[in-house]
C-alpha cells in the first residue's frame, strides 16, 4: 500500500546534537511538507518542497534543516541551533496543487534529555 | 501571508450538532480541508472544499463562502469518539497552512 513513513518514531536528543528524522513516501507526490506540533497545539510549518532539488521557509524554519534529493524522500534535521526542539513532528505530501486531502506520516516524537 | 482562525474549544452533549467555524486570509487558493486529531495520532483526513457551498460525507458536513473567506464544520449526531481535535488548513501559493485547532469535547 502506498503512504508515507517517518522514522524513528520517537526519538532522544542531547544538548548540541543534530539529530535528523526520516520521511519516506512511495505515492509519487510532488509536494512535502514537515510541521512540528506543541502539546496542545496547532501545526506550525517549518519546510515545504514543491518539487525536487527545491524546497522553502515555512514559519518557523529557524534551527532547522532540509534537503530534496529524491522524490520520495524530504529528511528534517533538528539542529543545535534549535534551543527548544522537543515536540511532535509531522512529515505530510500531496497529490496535486488543490492541496485535496493531505497524506500524514505517523509523526516522530523528539525529545531533548 | 497565510493565516486562519478557529476557537479554541468547543463543548457539547452526546447526538448535539457542533459547528466550528474557520476564517481564513491566503495568497491565493485552492481549497479549504478539515481535518481530526486524537492525542497522539496524526491528523486524518475529513473534508474538502474547493468551490463555495455544502459538501456532506456521513455525519460531517463541510461548508465554504470563498467570497467571505468563511467556511465551517458541522459535526452531527455526536459520538463519544468524536472528541478530538479538529483542524481547518489552506493550500495557498506553495504552503499548506493549518488553523490552530479546536479541541471538541463530548460529554454523556
Amino acid at each position: 500500500d502506498g503512504g508515507i513513513t517517518q522514522s524513528p518514531k520517537y526519538l532522544f536528543r542531547k544538548e548540541g546534537q543534530n539529530v535528523t528524522l526520516s520521511c519516506e513516501q512511495n505515492l509519487n507526490h510532488d509536494a512535502m511538507y514537515w510541521y512540528r506540533q506543541d502539546p496542545g497545539q496547532g501545526l506550525r510549518l517549518i519546510y515545504y518542497s514543491q518539487i525536487v532539488n527545491d524546497f522553502q521557509k515555512g514559519d518557523i524554519a529557524e534551527g532547522y534543516s532540509v534537503s530534496r534529493e529524491k522524490k520520495e524522500s524530504f529528511p528534517l534535521t533538528v539542529t543545535s541551533a534549535q534551543k527548544n526542539p522537543t515536540a511532535f513532528y509531522l512529515c505530510a505530501s500531496i497529490a496535486d496543487l488543490s492541496g485535496n486531502t493531505i497524506y500524514f506520516g505517523e509523526g516522530s516524537w523528539l525529545t531533548v534529555v | 501571508g497565510q493565516s486562519l482562525e478557529q476557537p479554541s474549544e468547543v463543548t457539547a452533549v452526546e447526538g448535539a450538532i457542533v459547528q466550528i467555524n474557520c476564517t481564513y486570509q491566503t495568497s491565493g487558493f485552492y481549497g479549504l480541508s478539515w481535518y481530526q486529531q486524537h492525542d497522539g495520532g496524526a491528523p486524518t483526513f475529513l473534508s474538502y472544499n474547493a468551490l463555495d457551498g455544502l459538501e456532506e460525507t456521513g455525519r460531517f458536513s463541510s461548508f465554504l463562502s470563498r467570497s467571505d473567506s468563511y467556511g465551517y464544520l458541522l459535526l452531527q449526531e455526536l459520538q463519544m469518539k468524536d472528541s478530538a481535535s479538529y483542524f481547518c488548513a489552506v493550500k495557498g501559493w506553495g504552503k499548506l497552512q493549518f488553523g490552530a485547532g479546536t479541541q471538541v469535547v463530548v460529554t454523556p
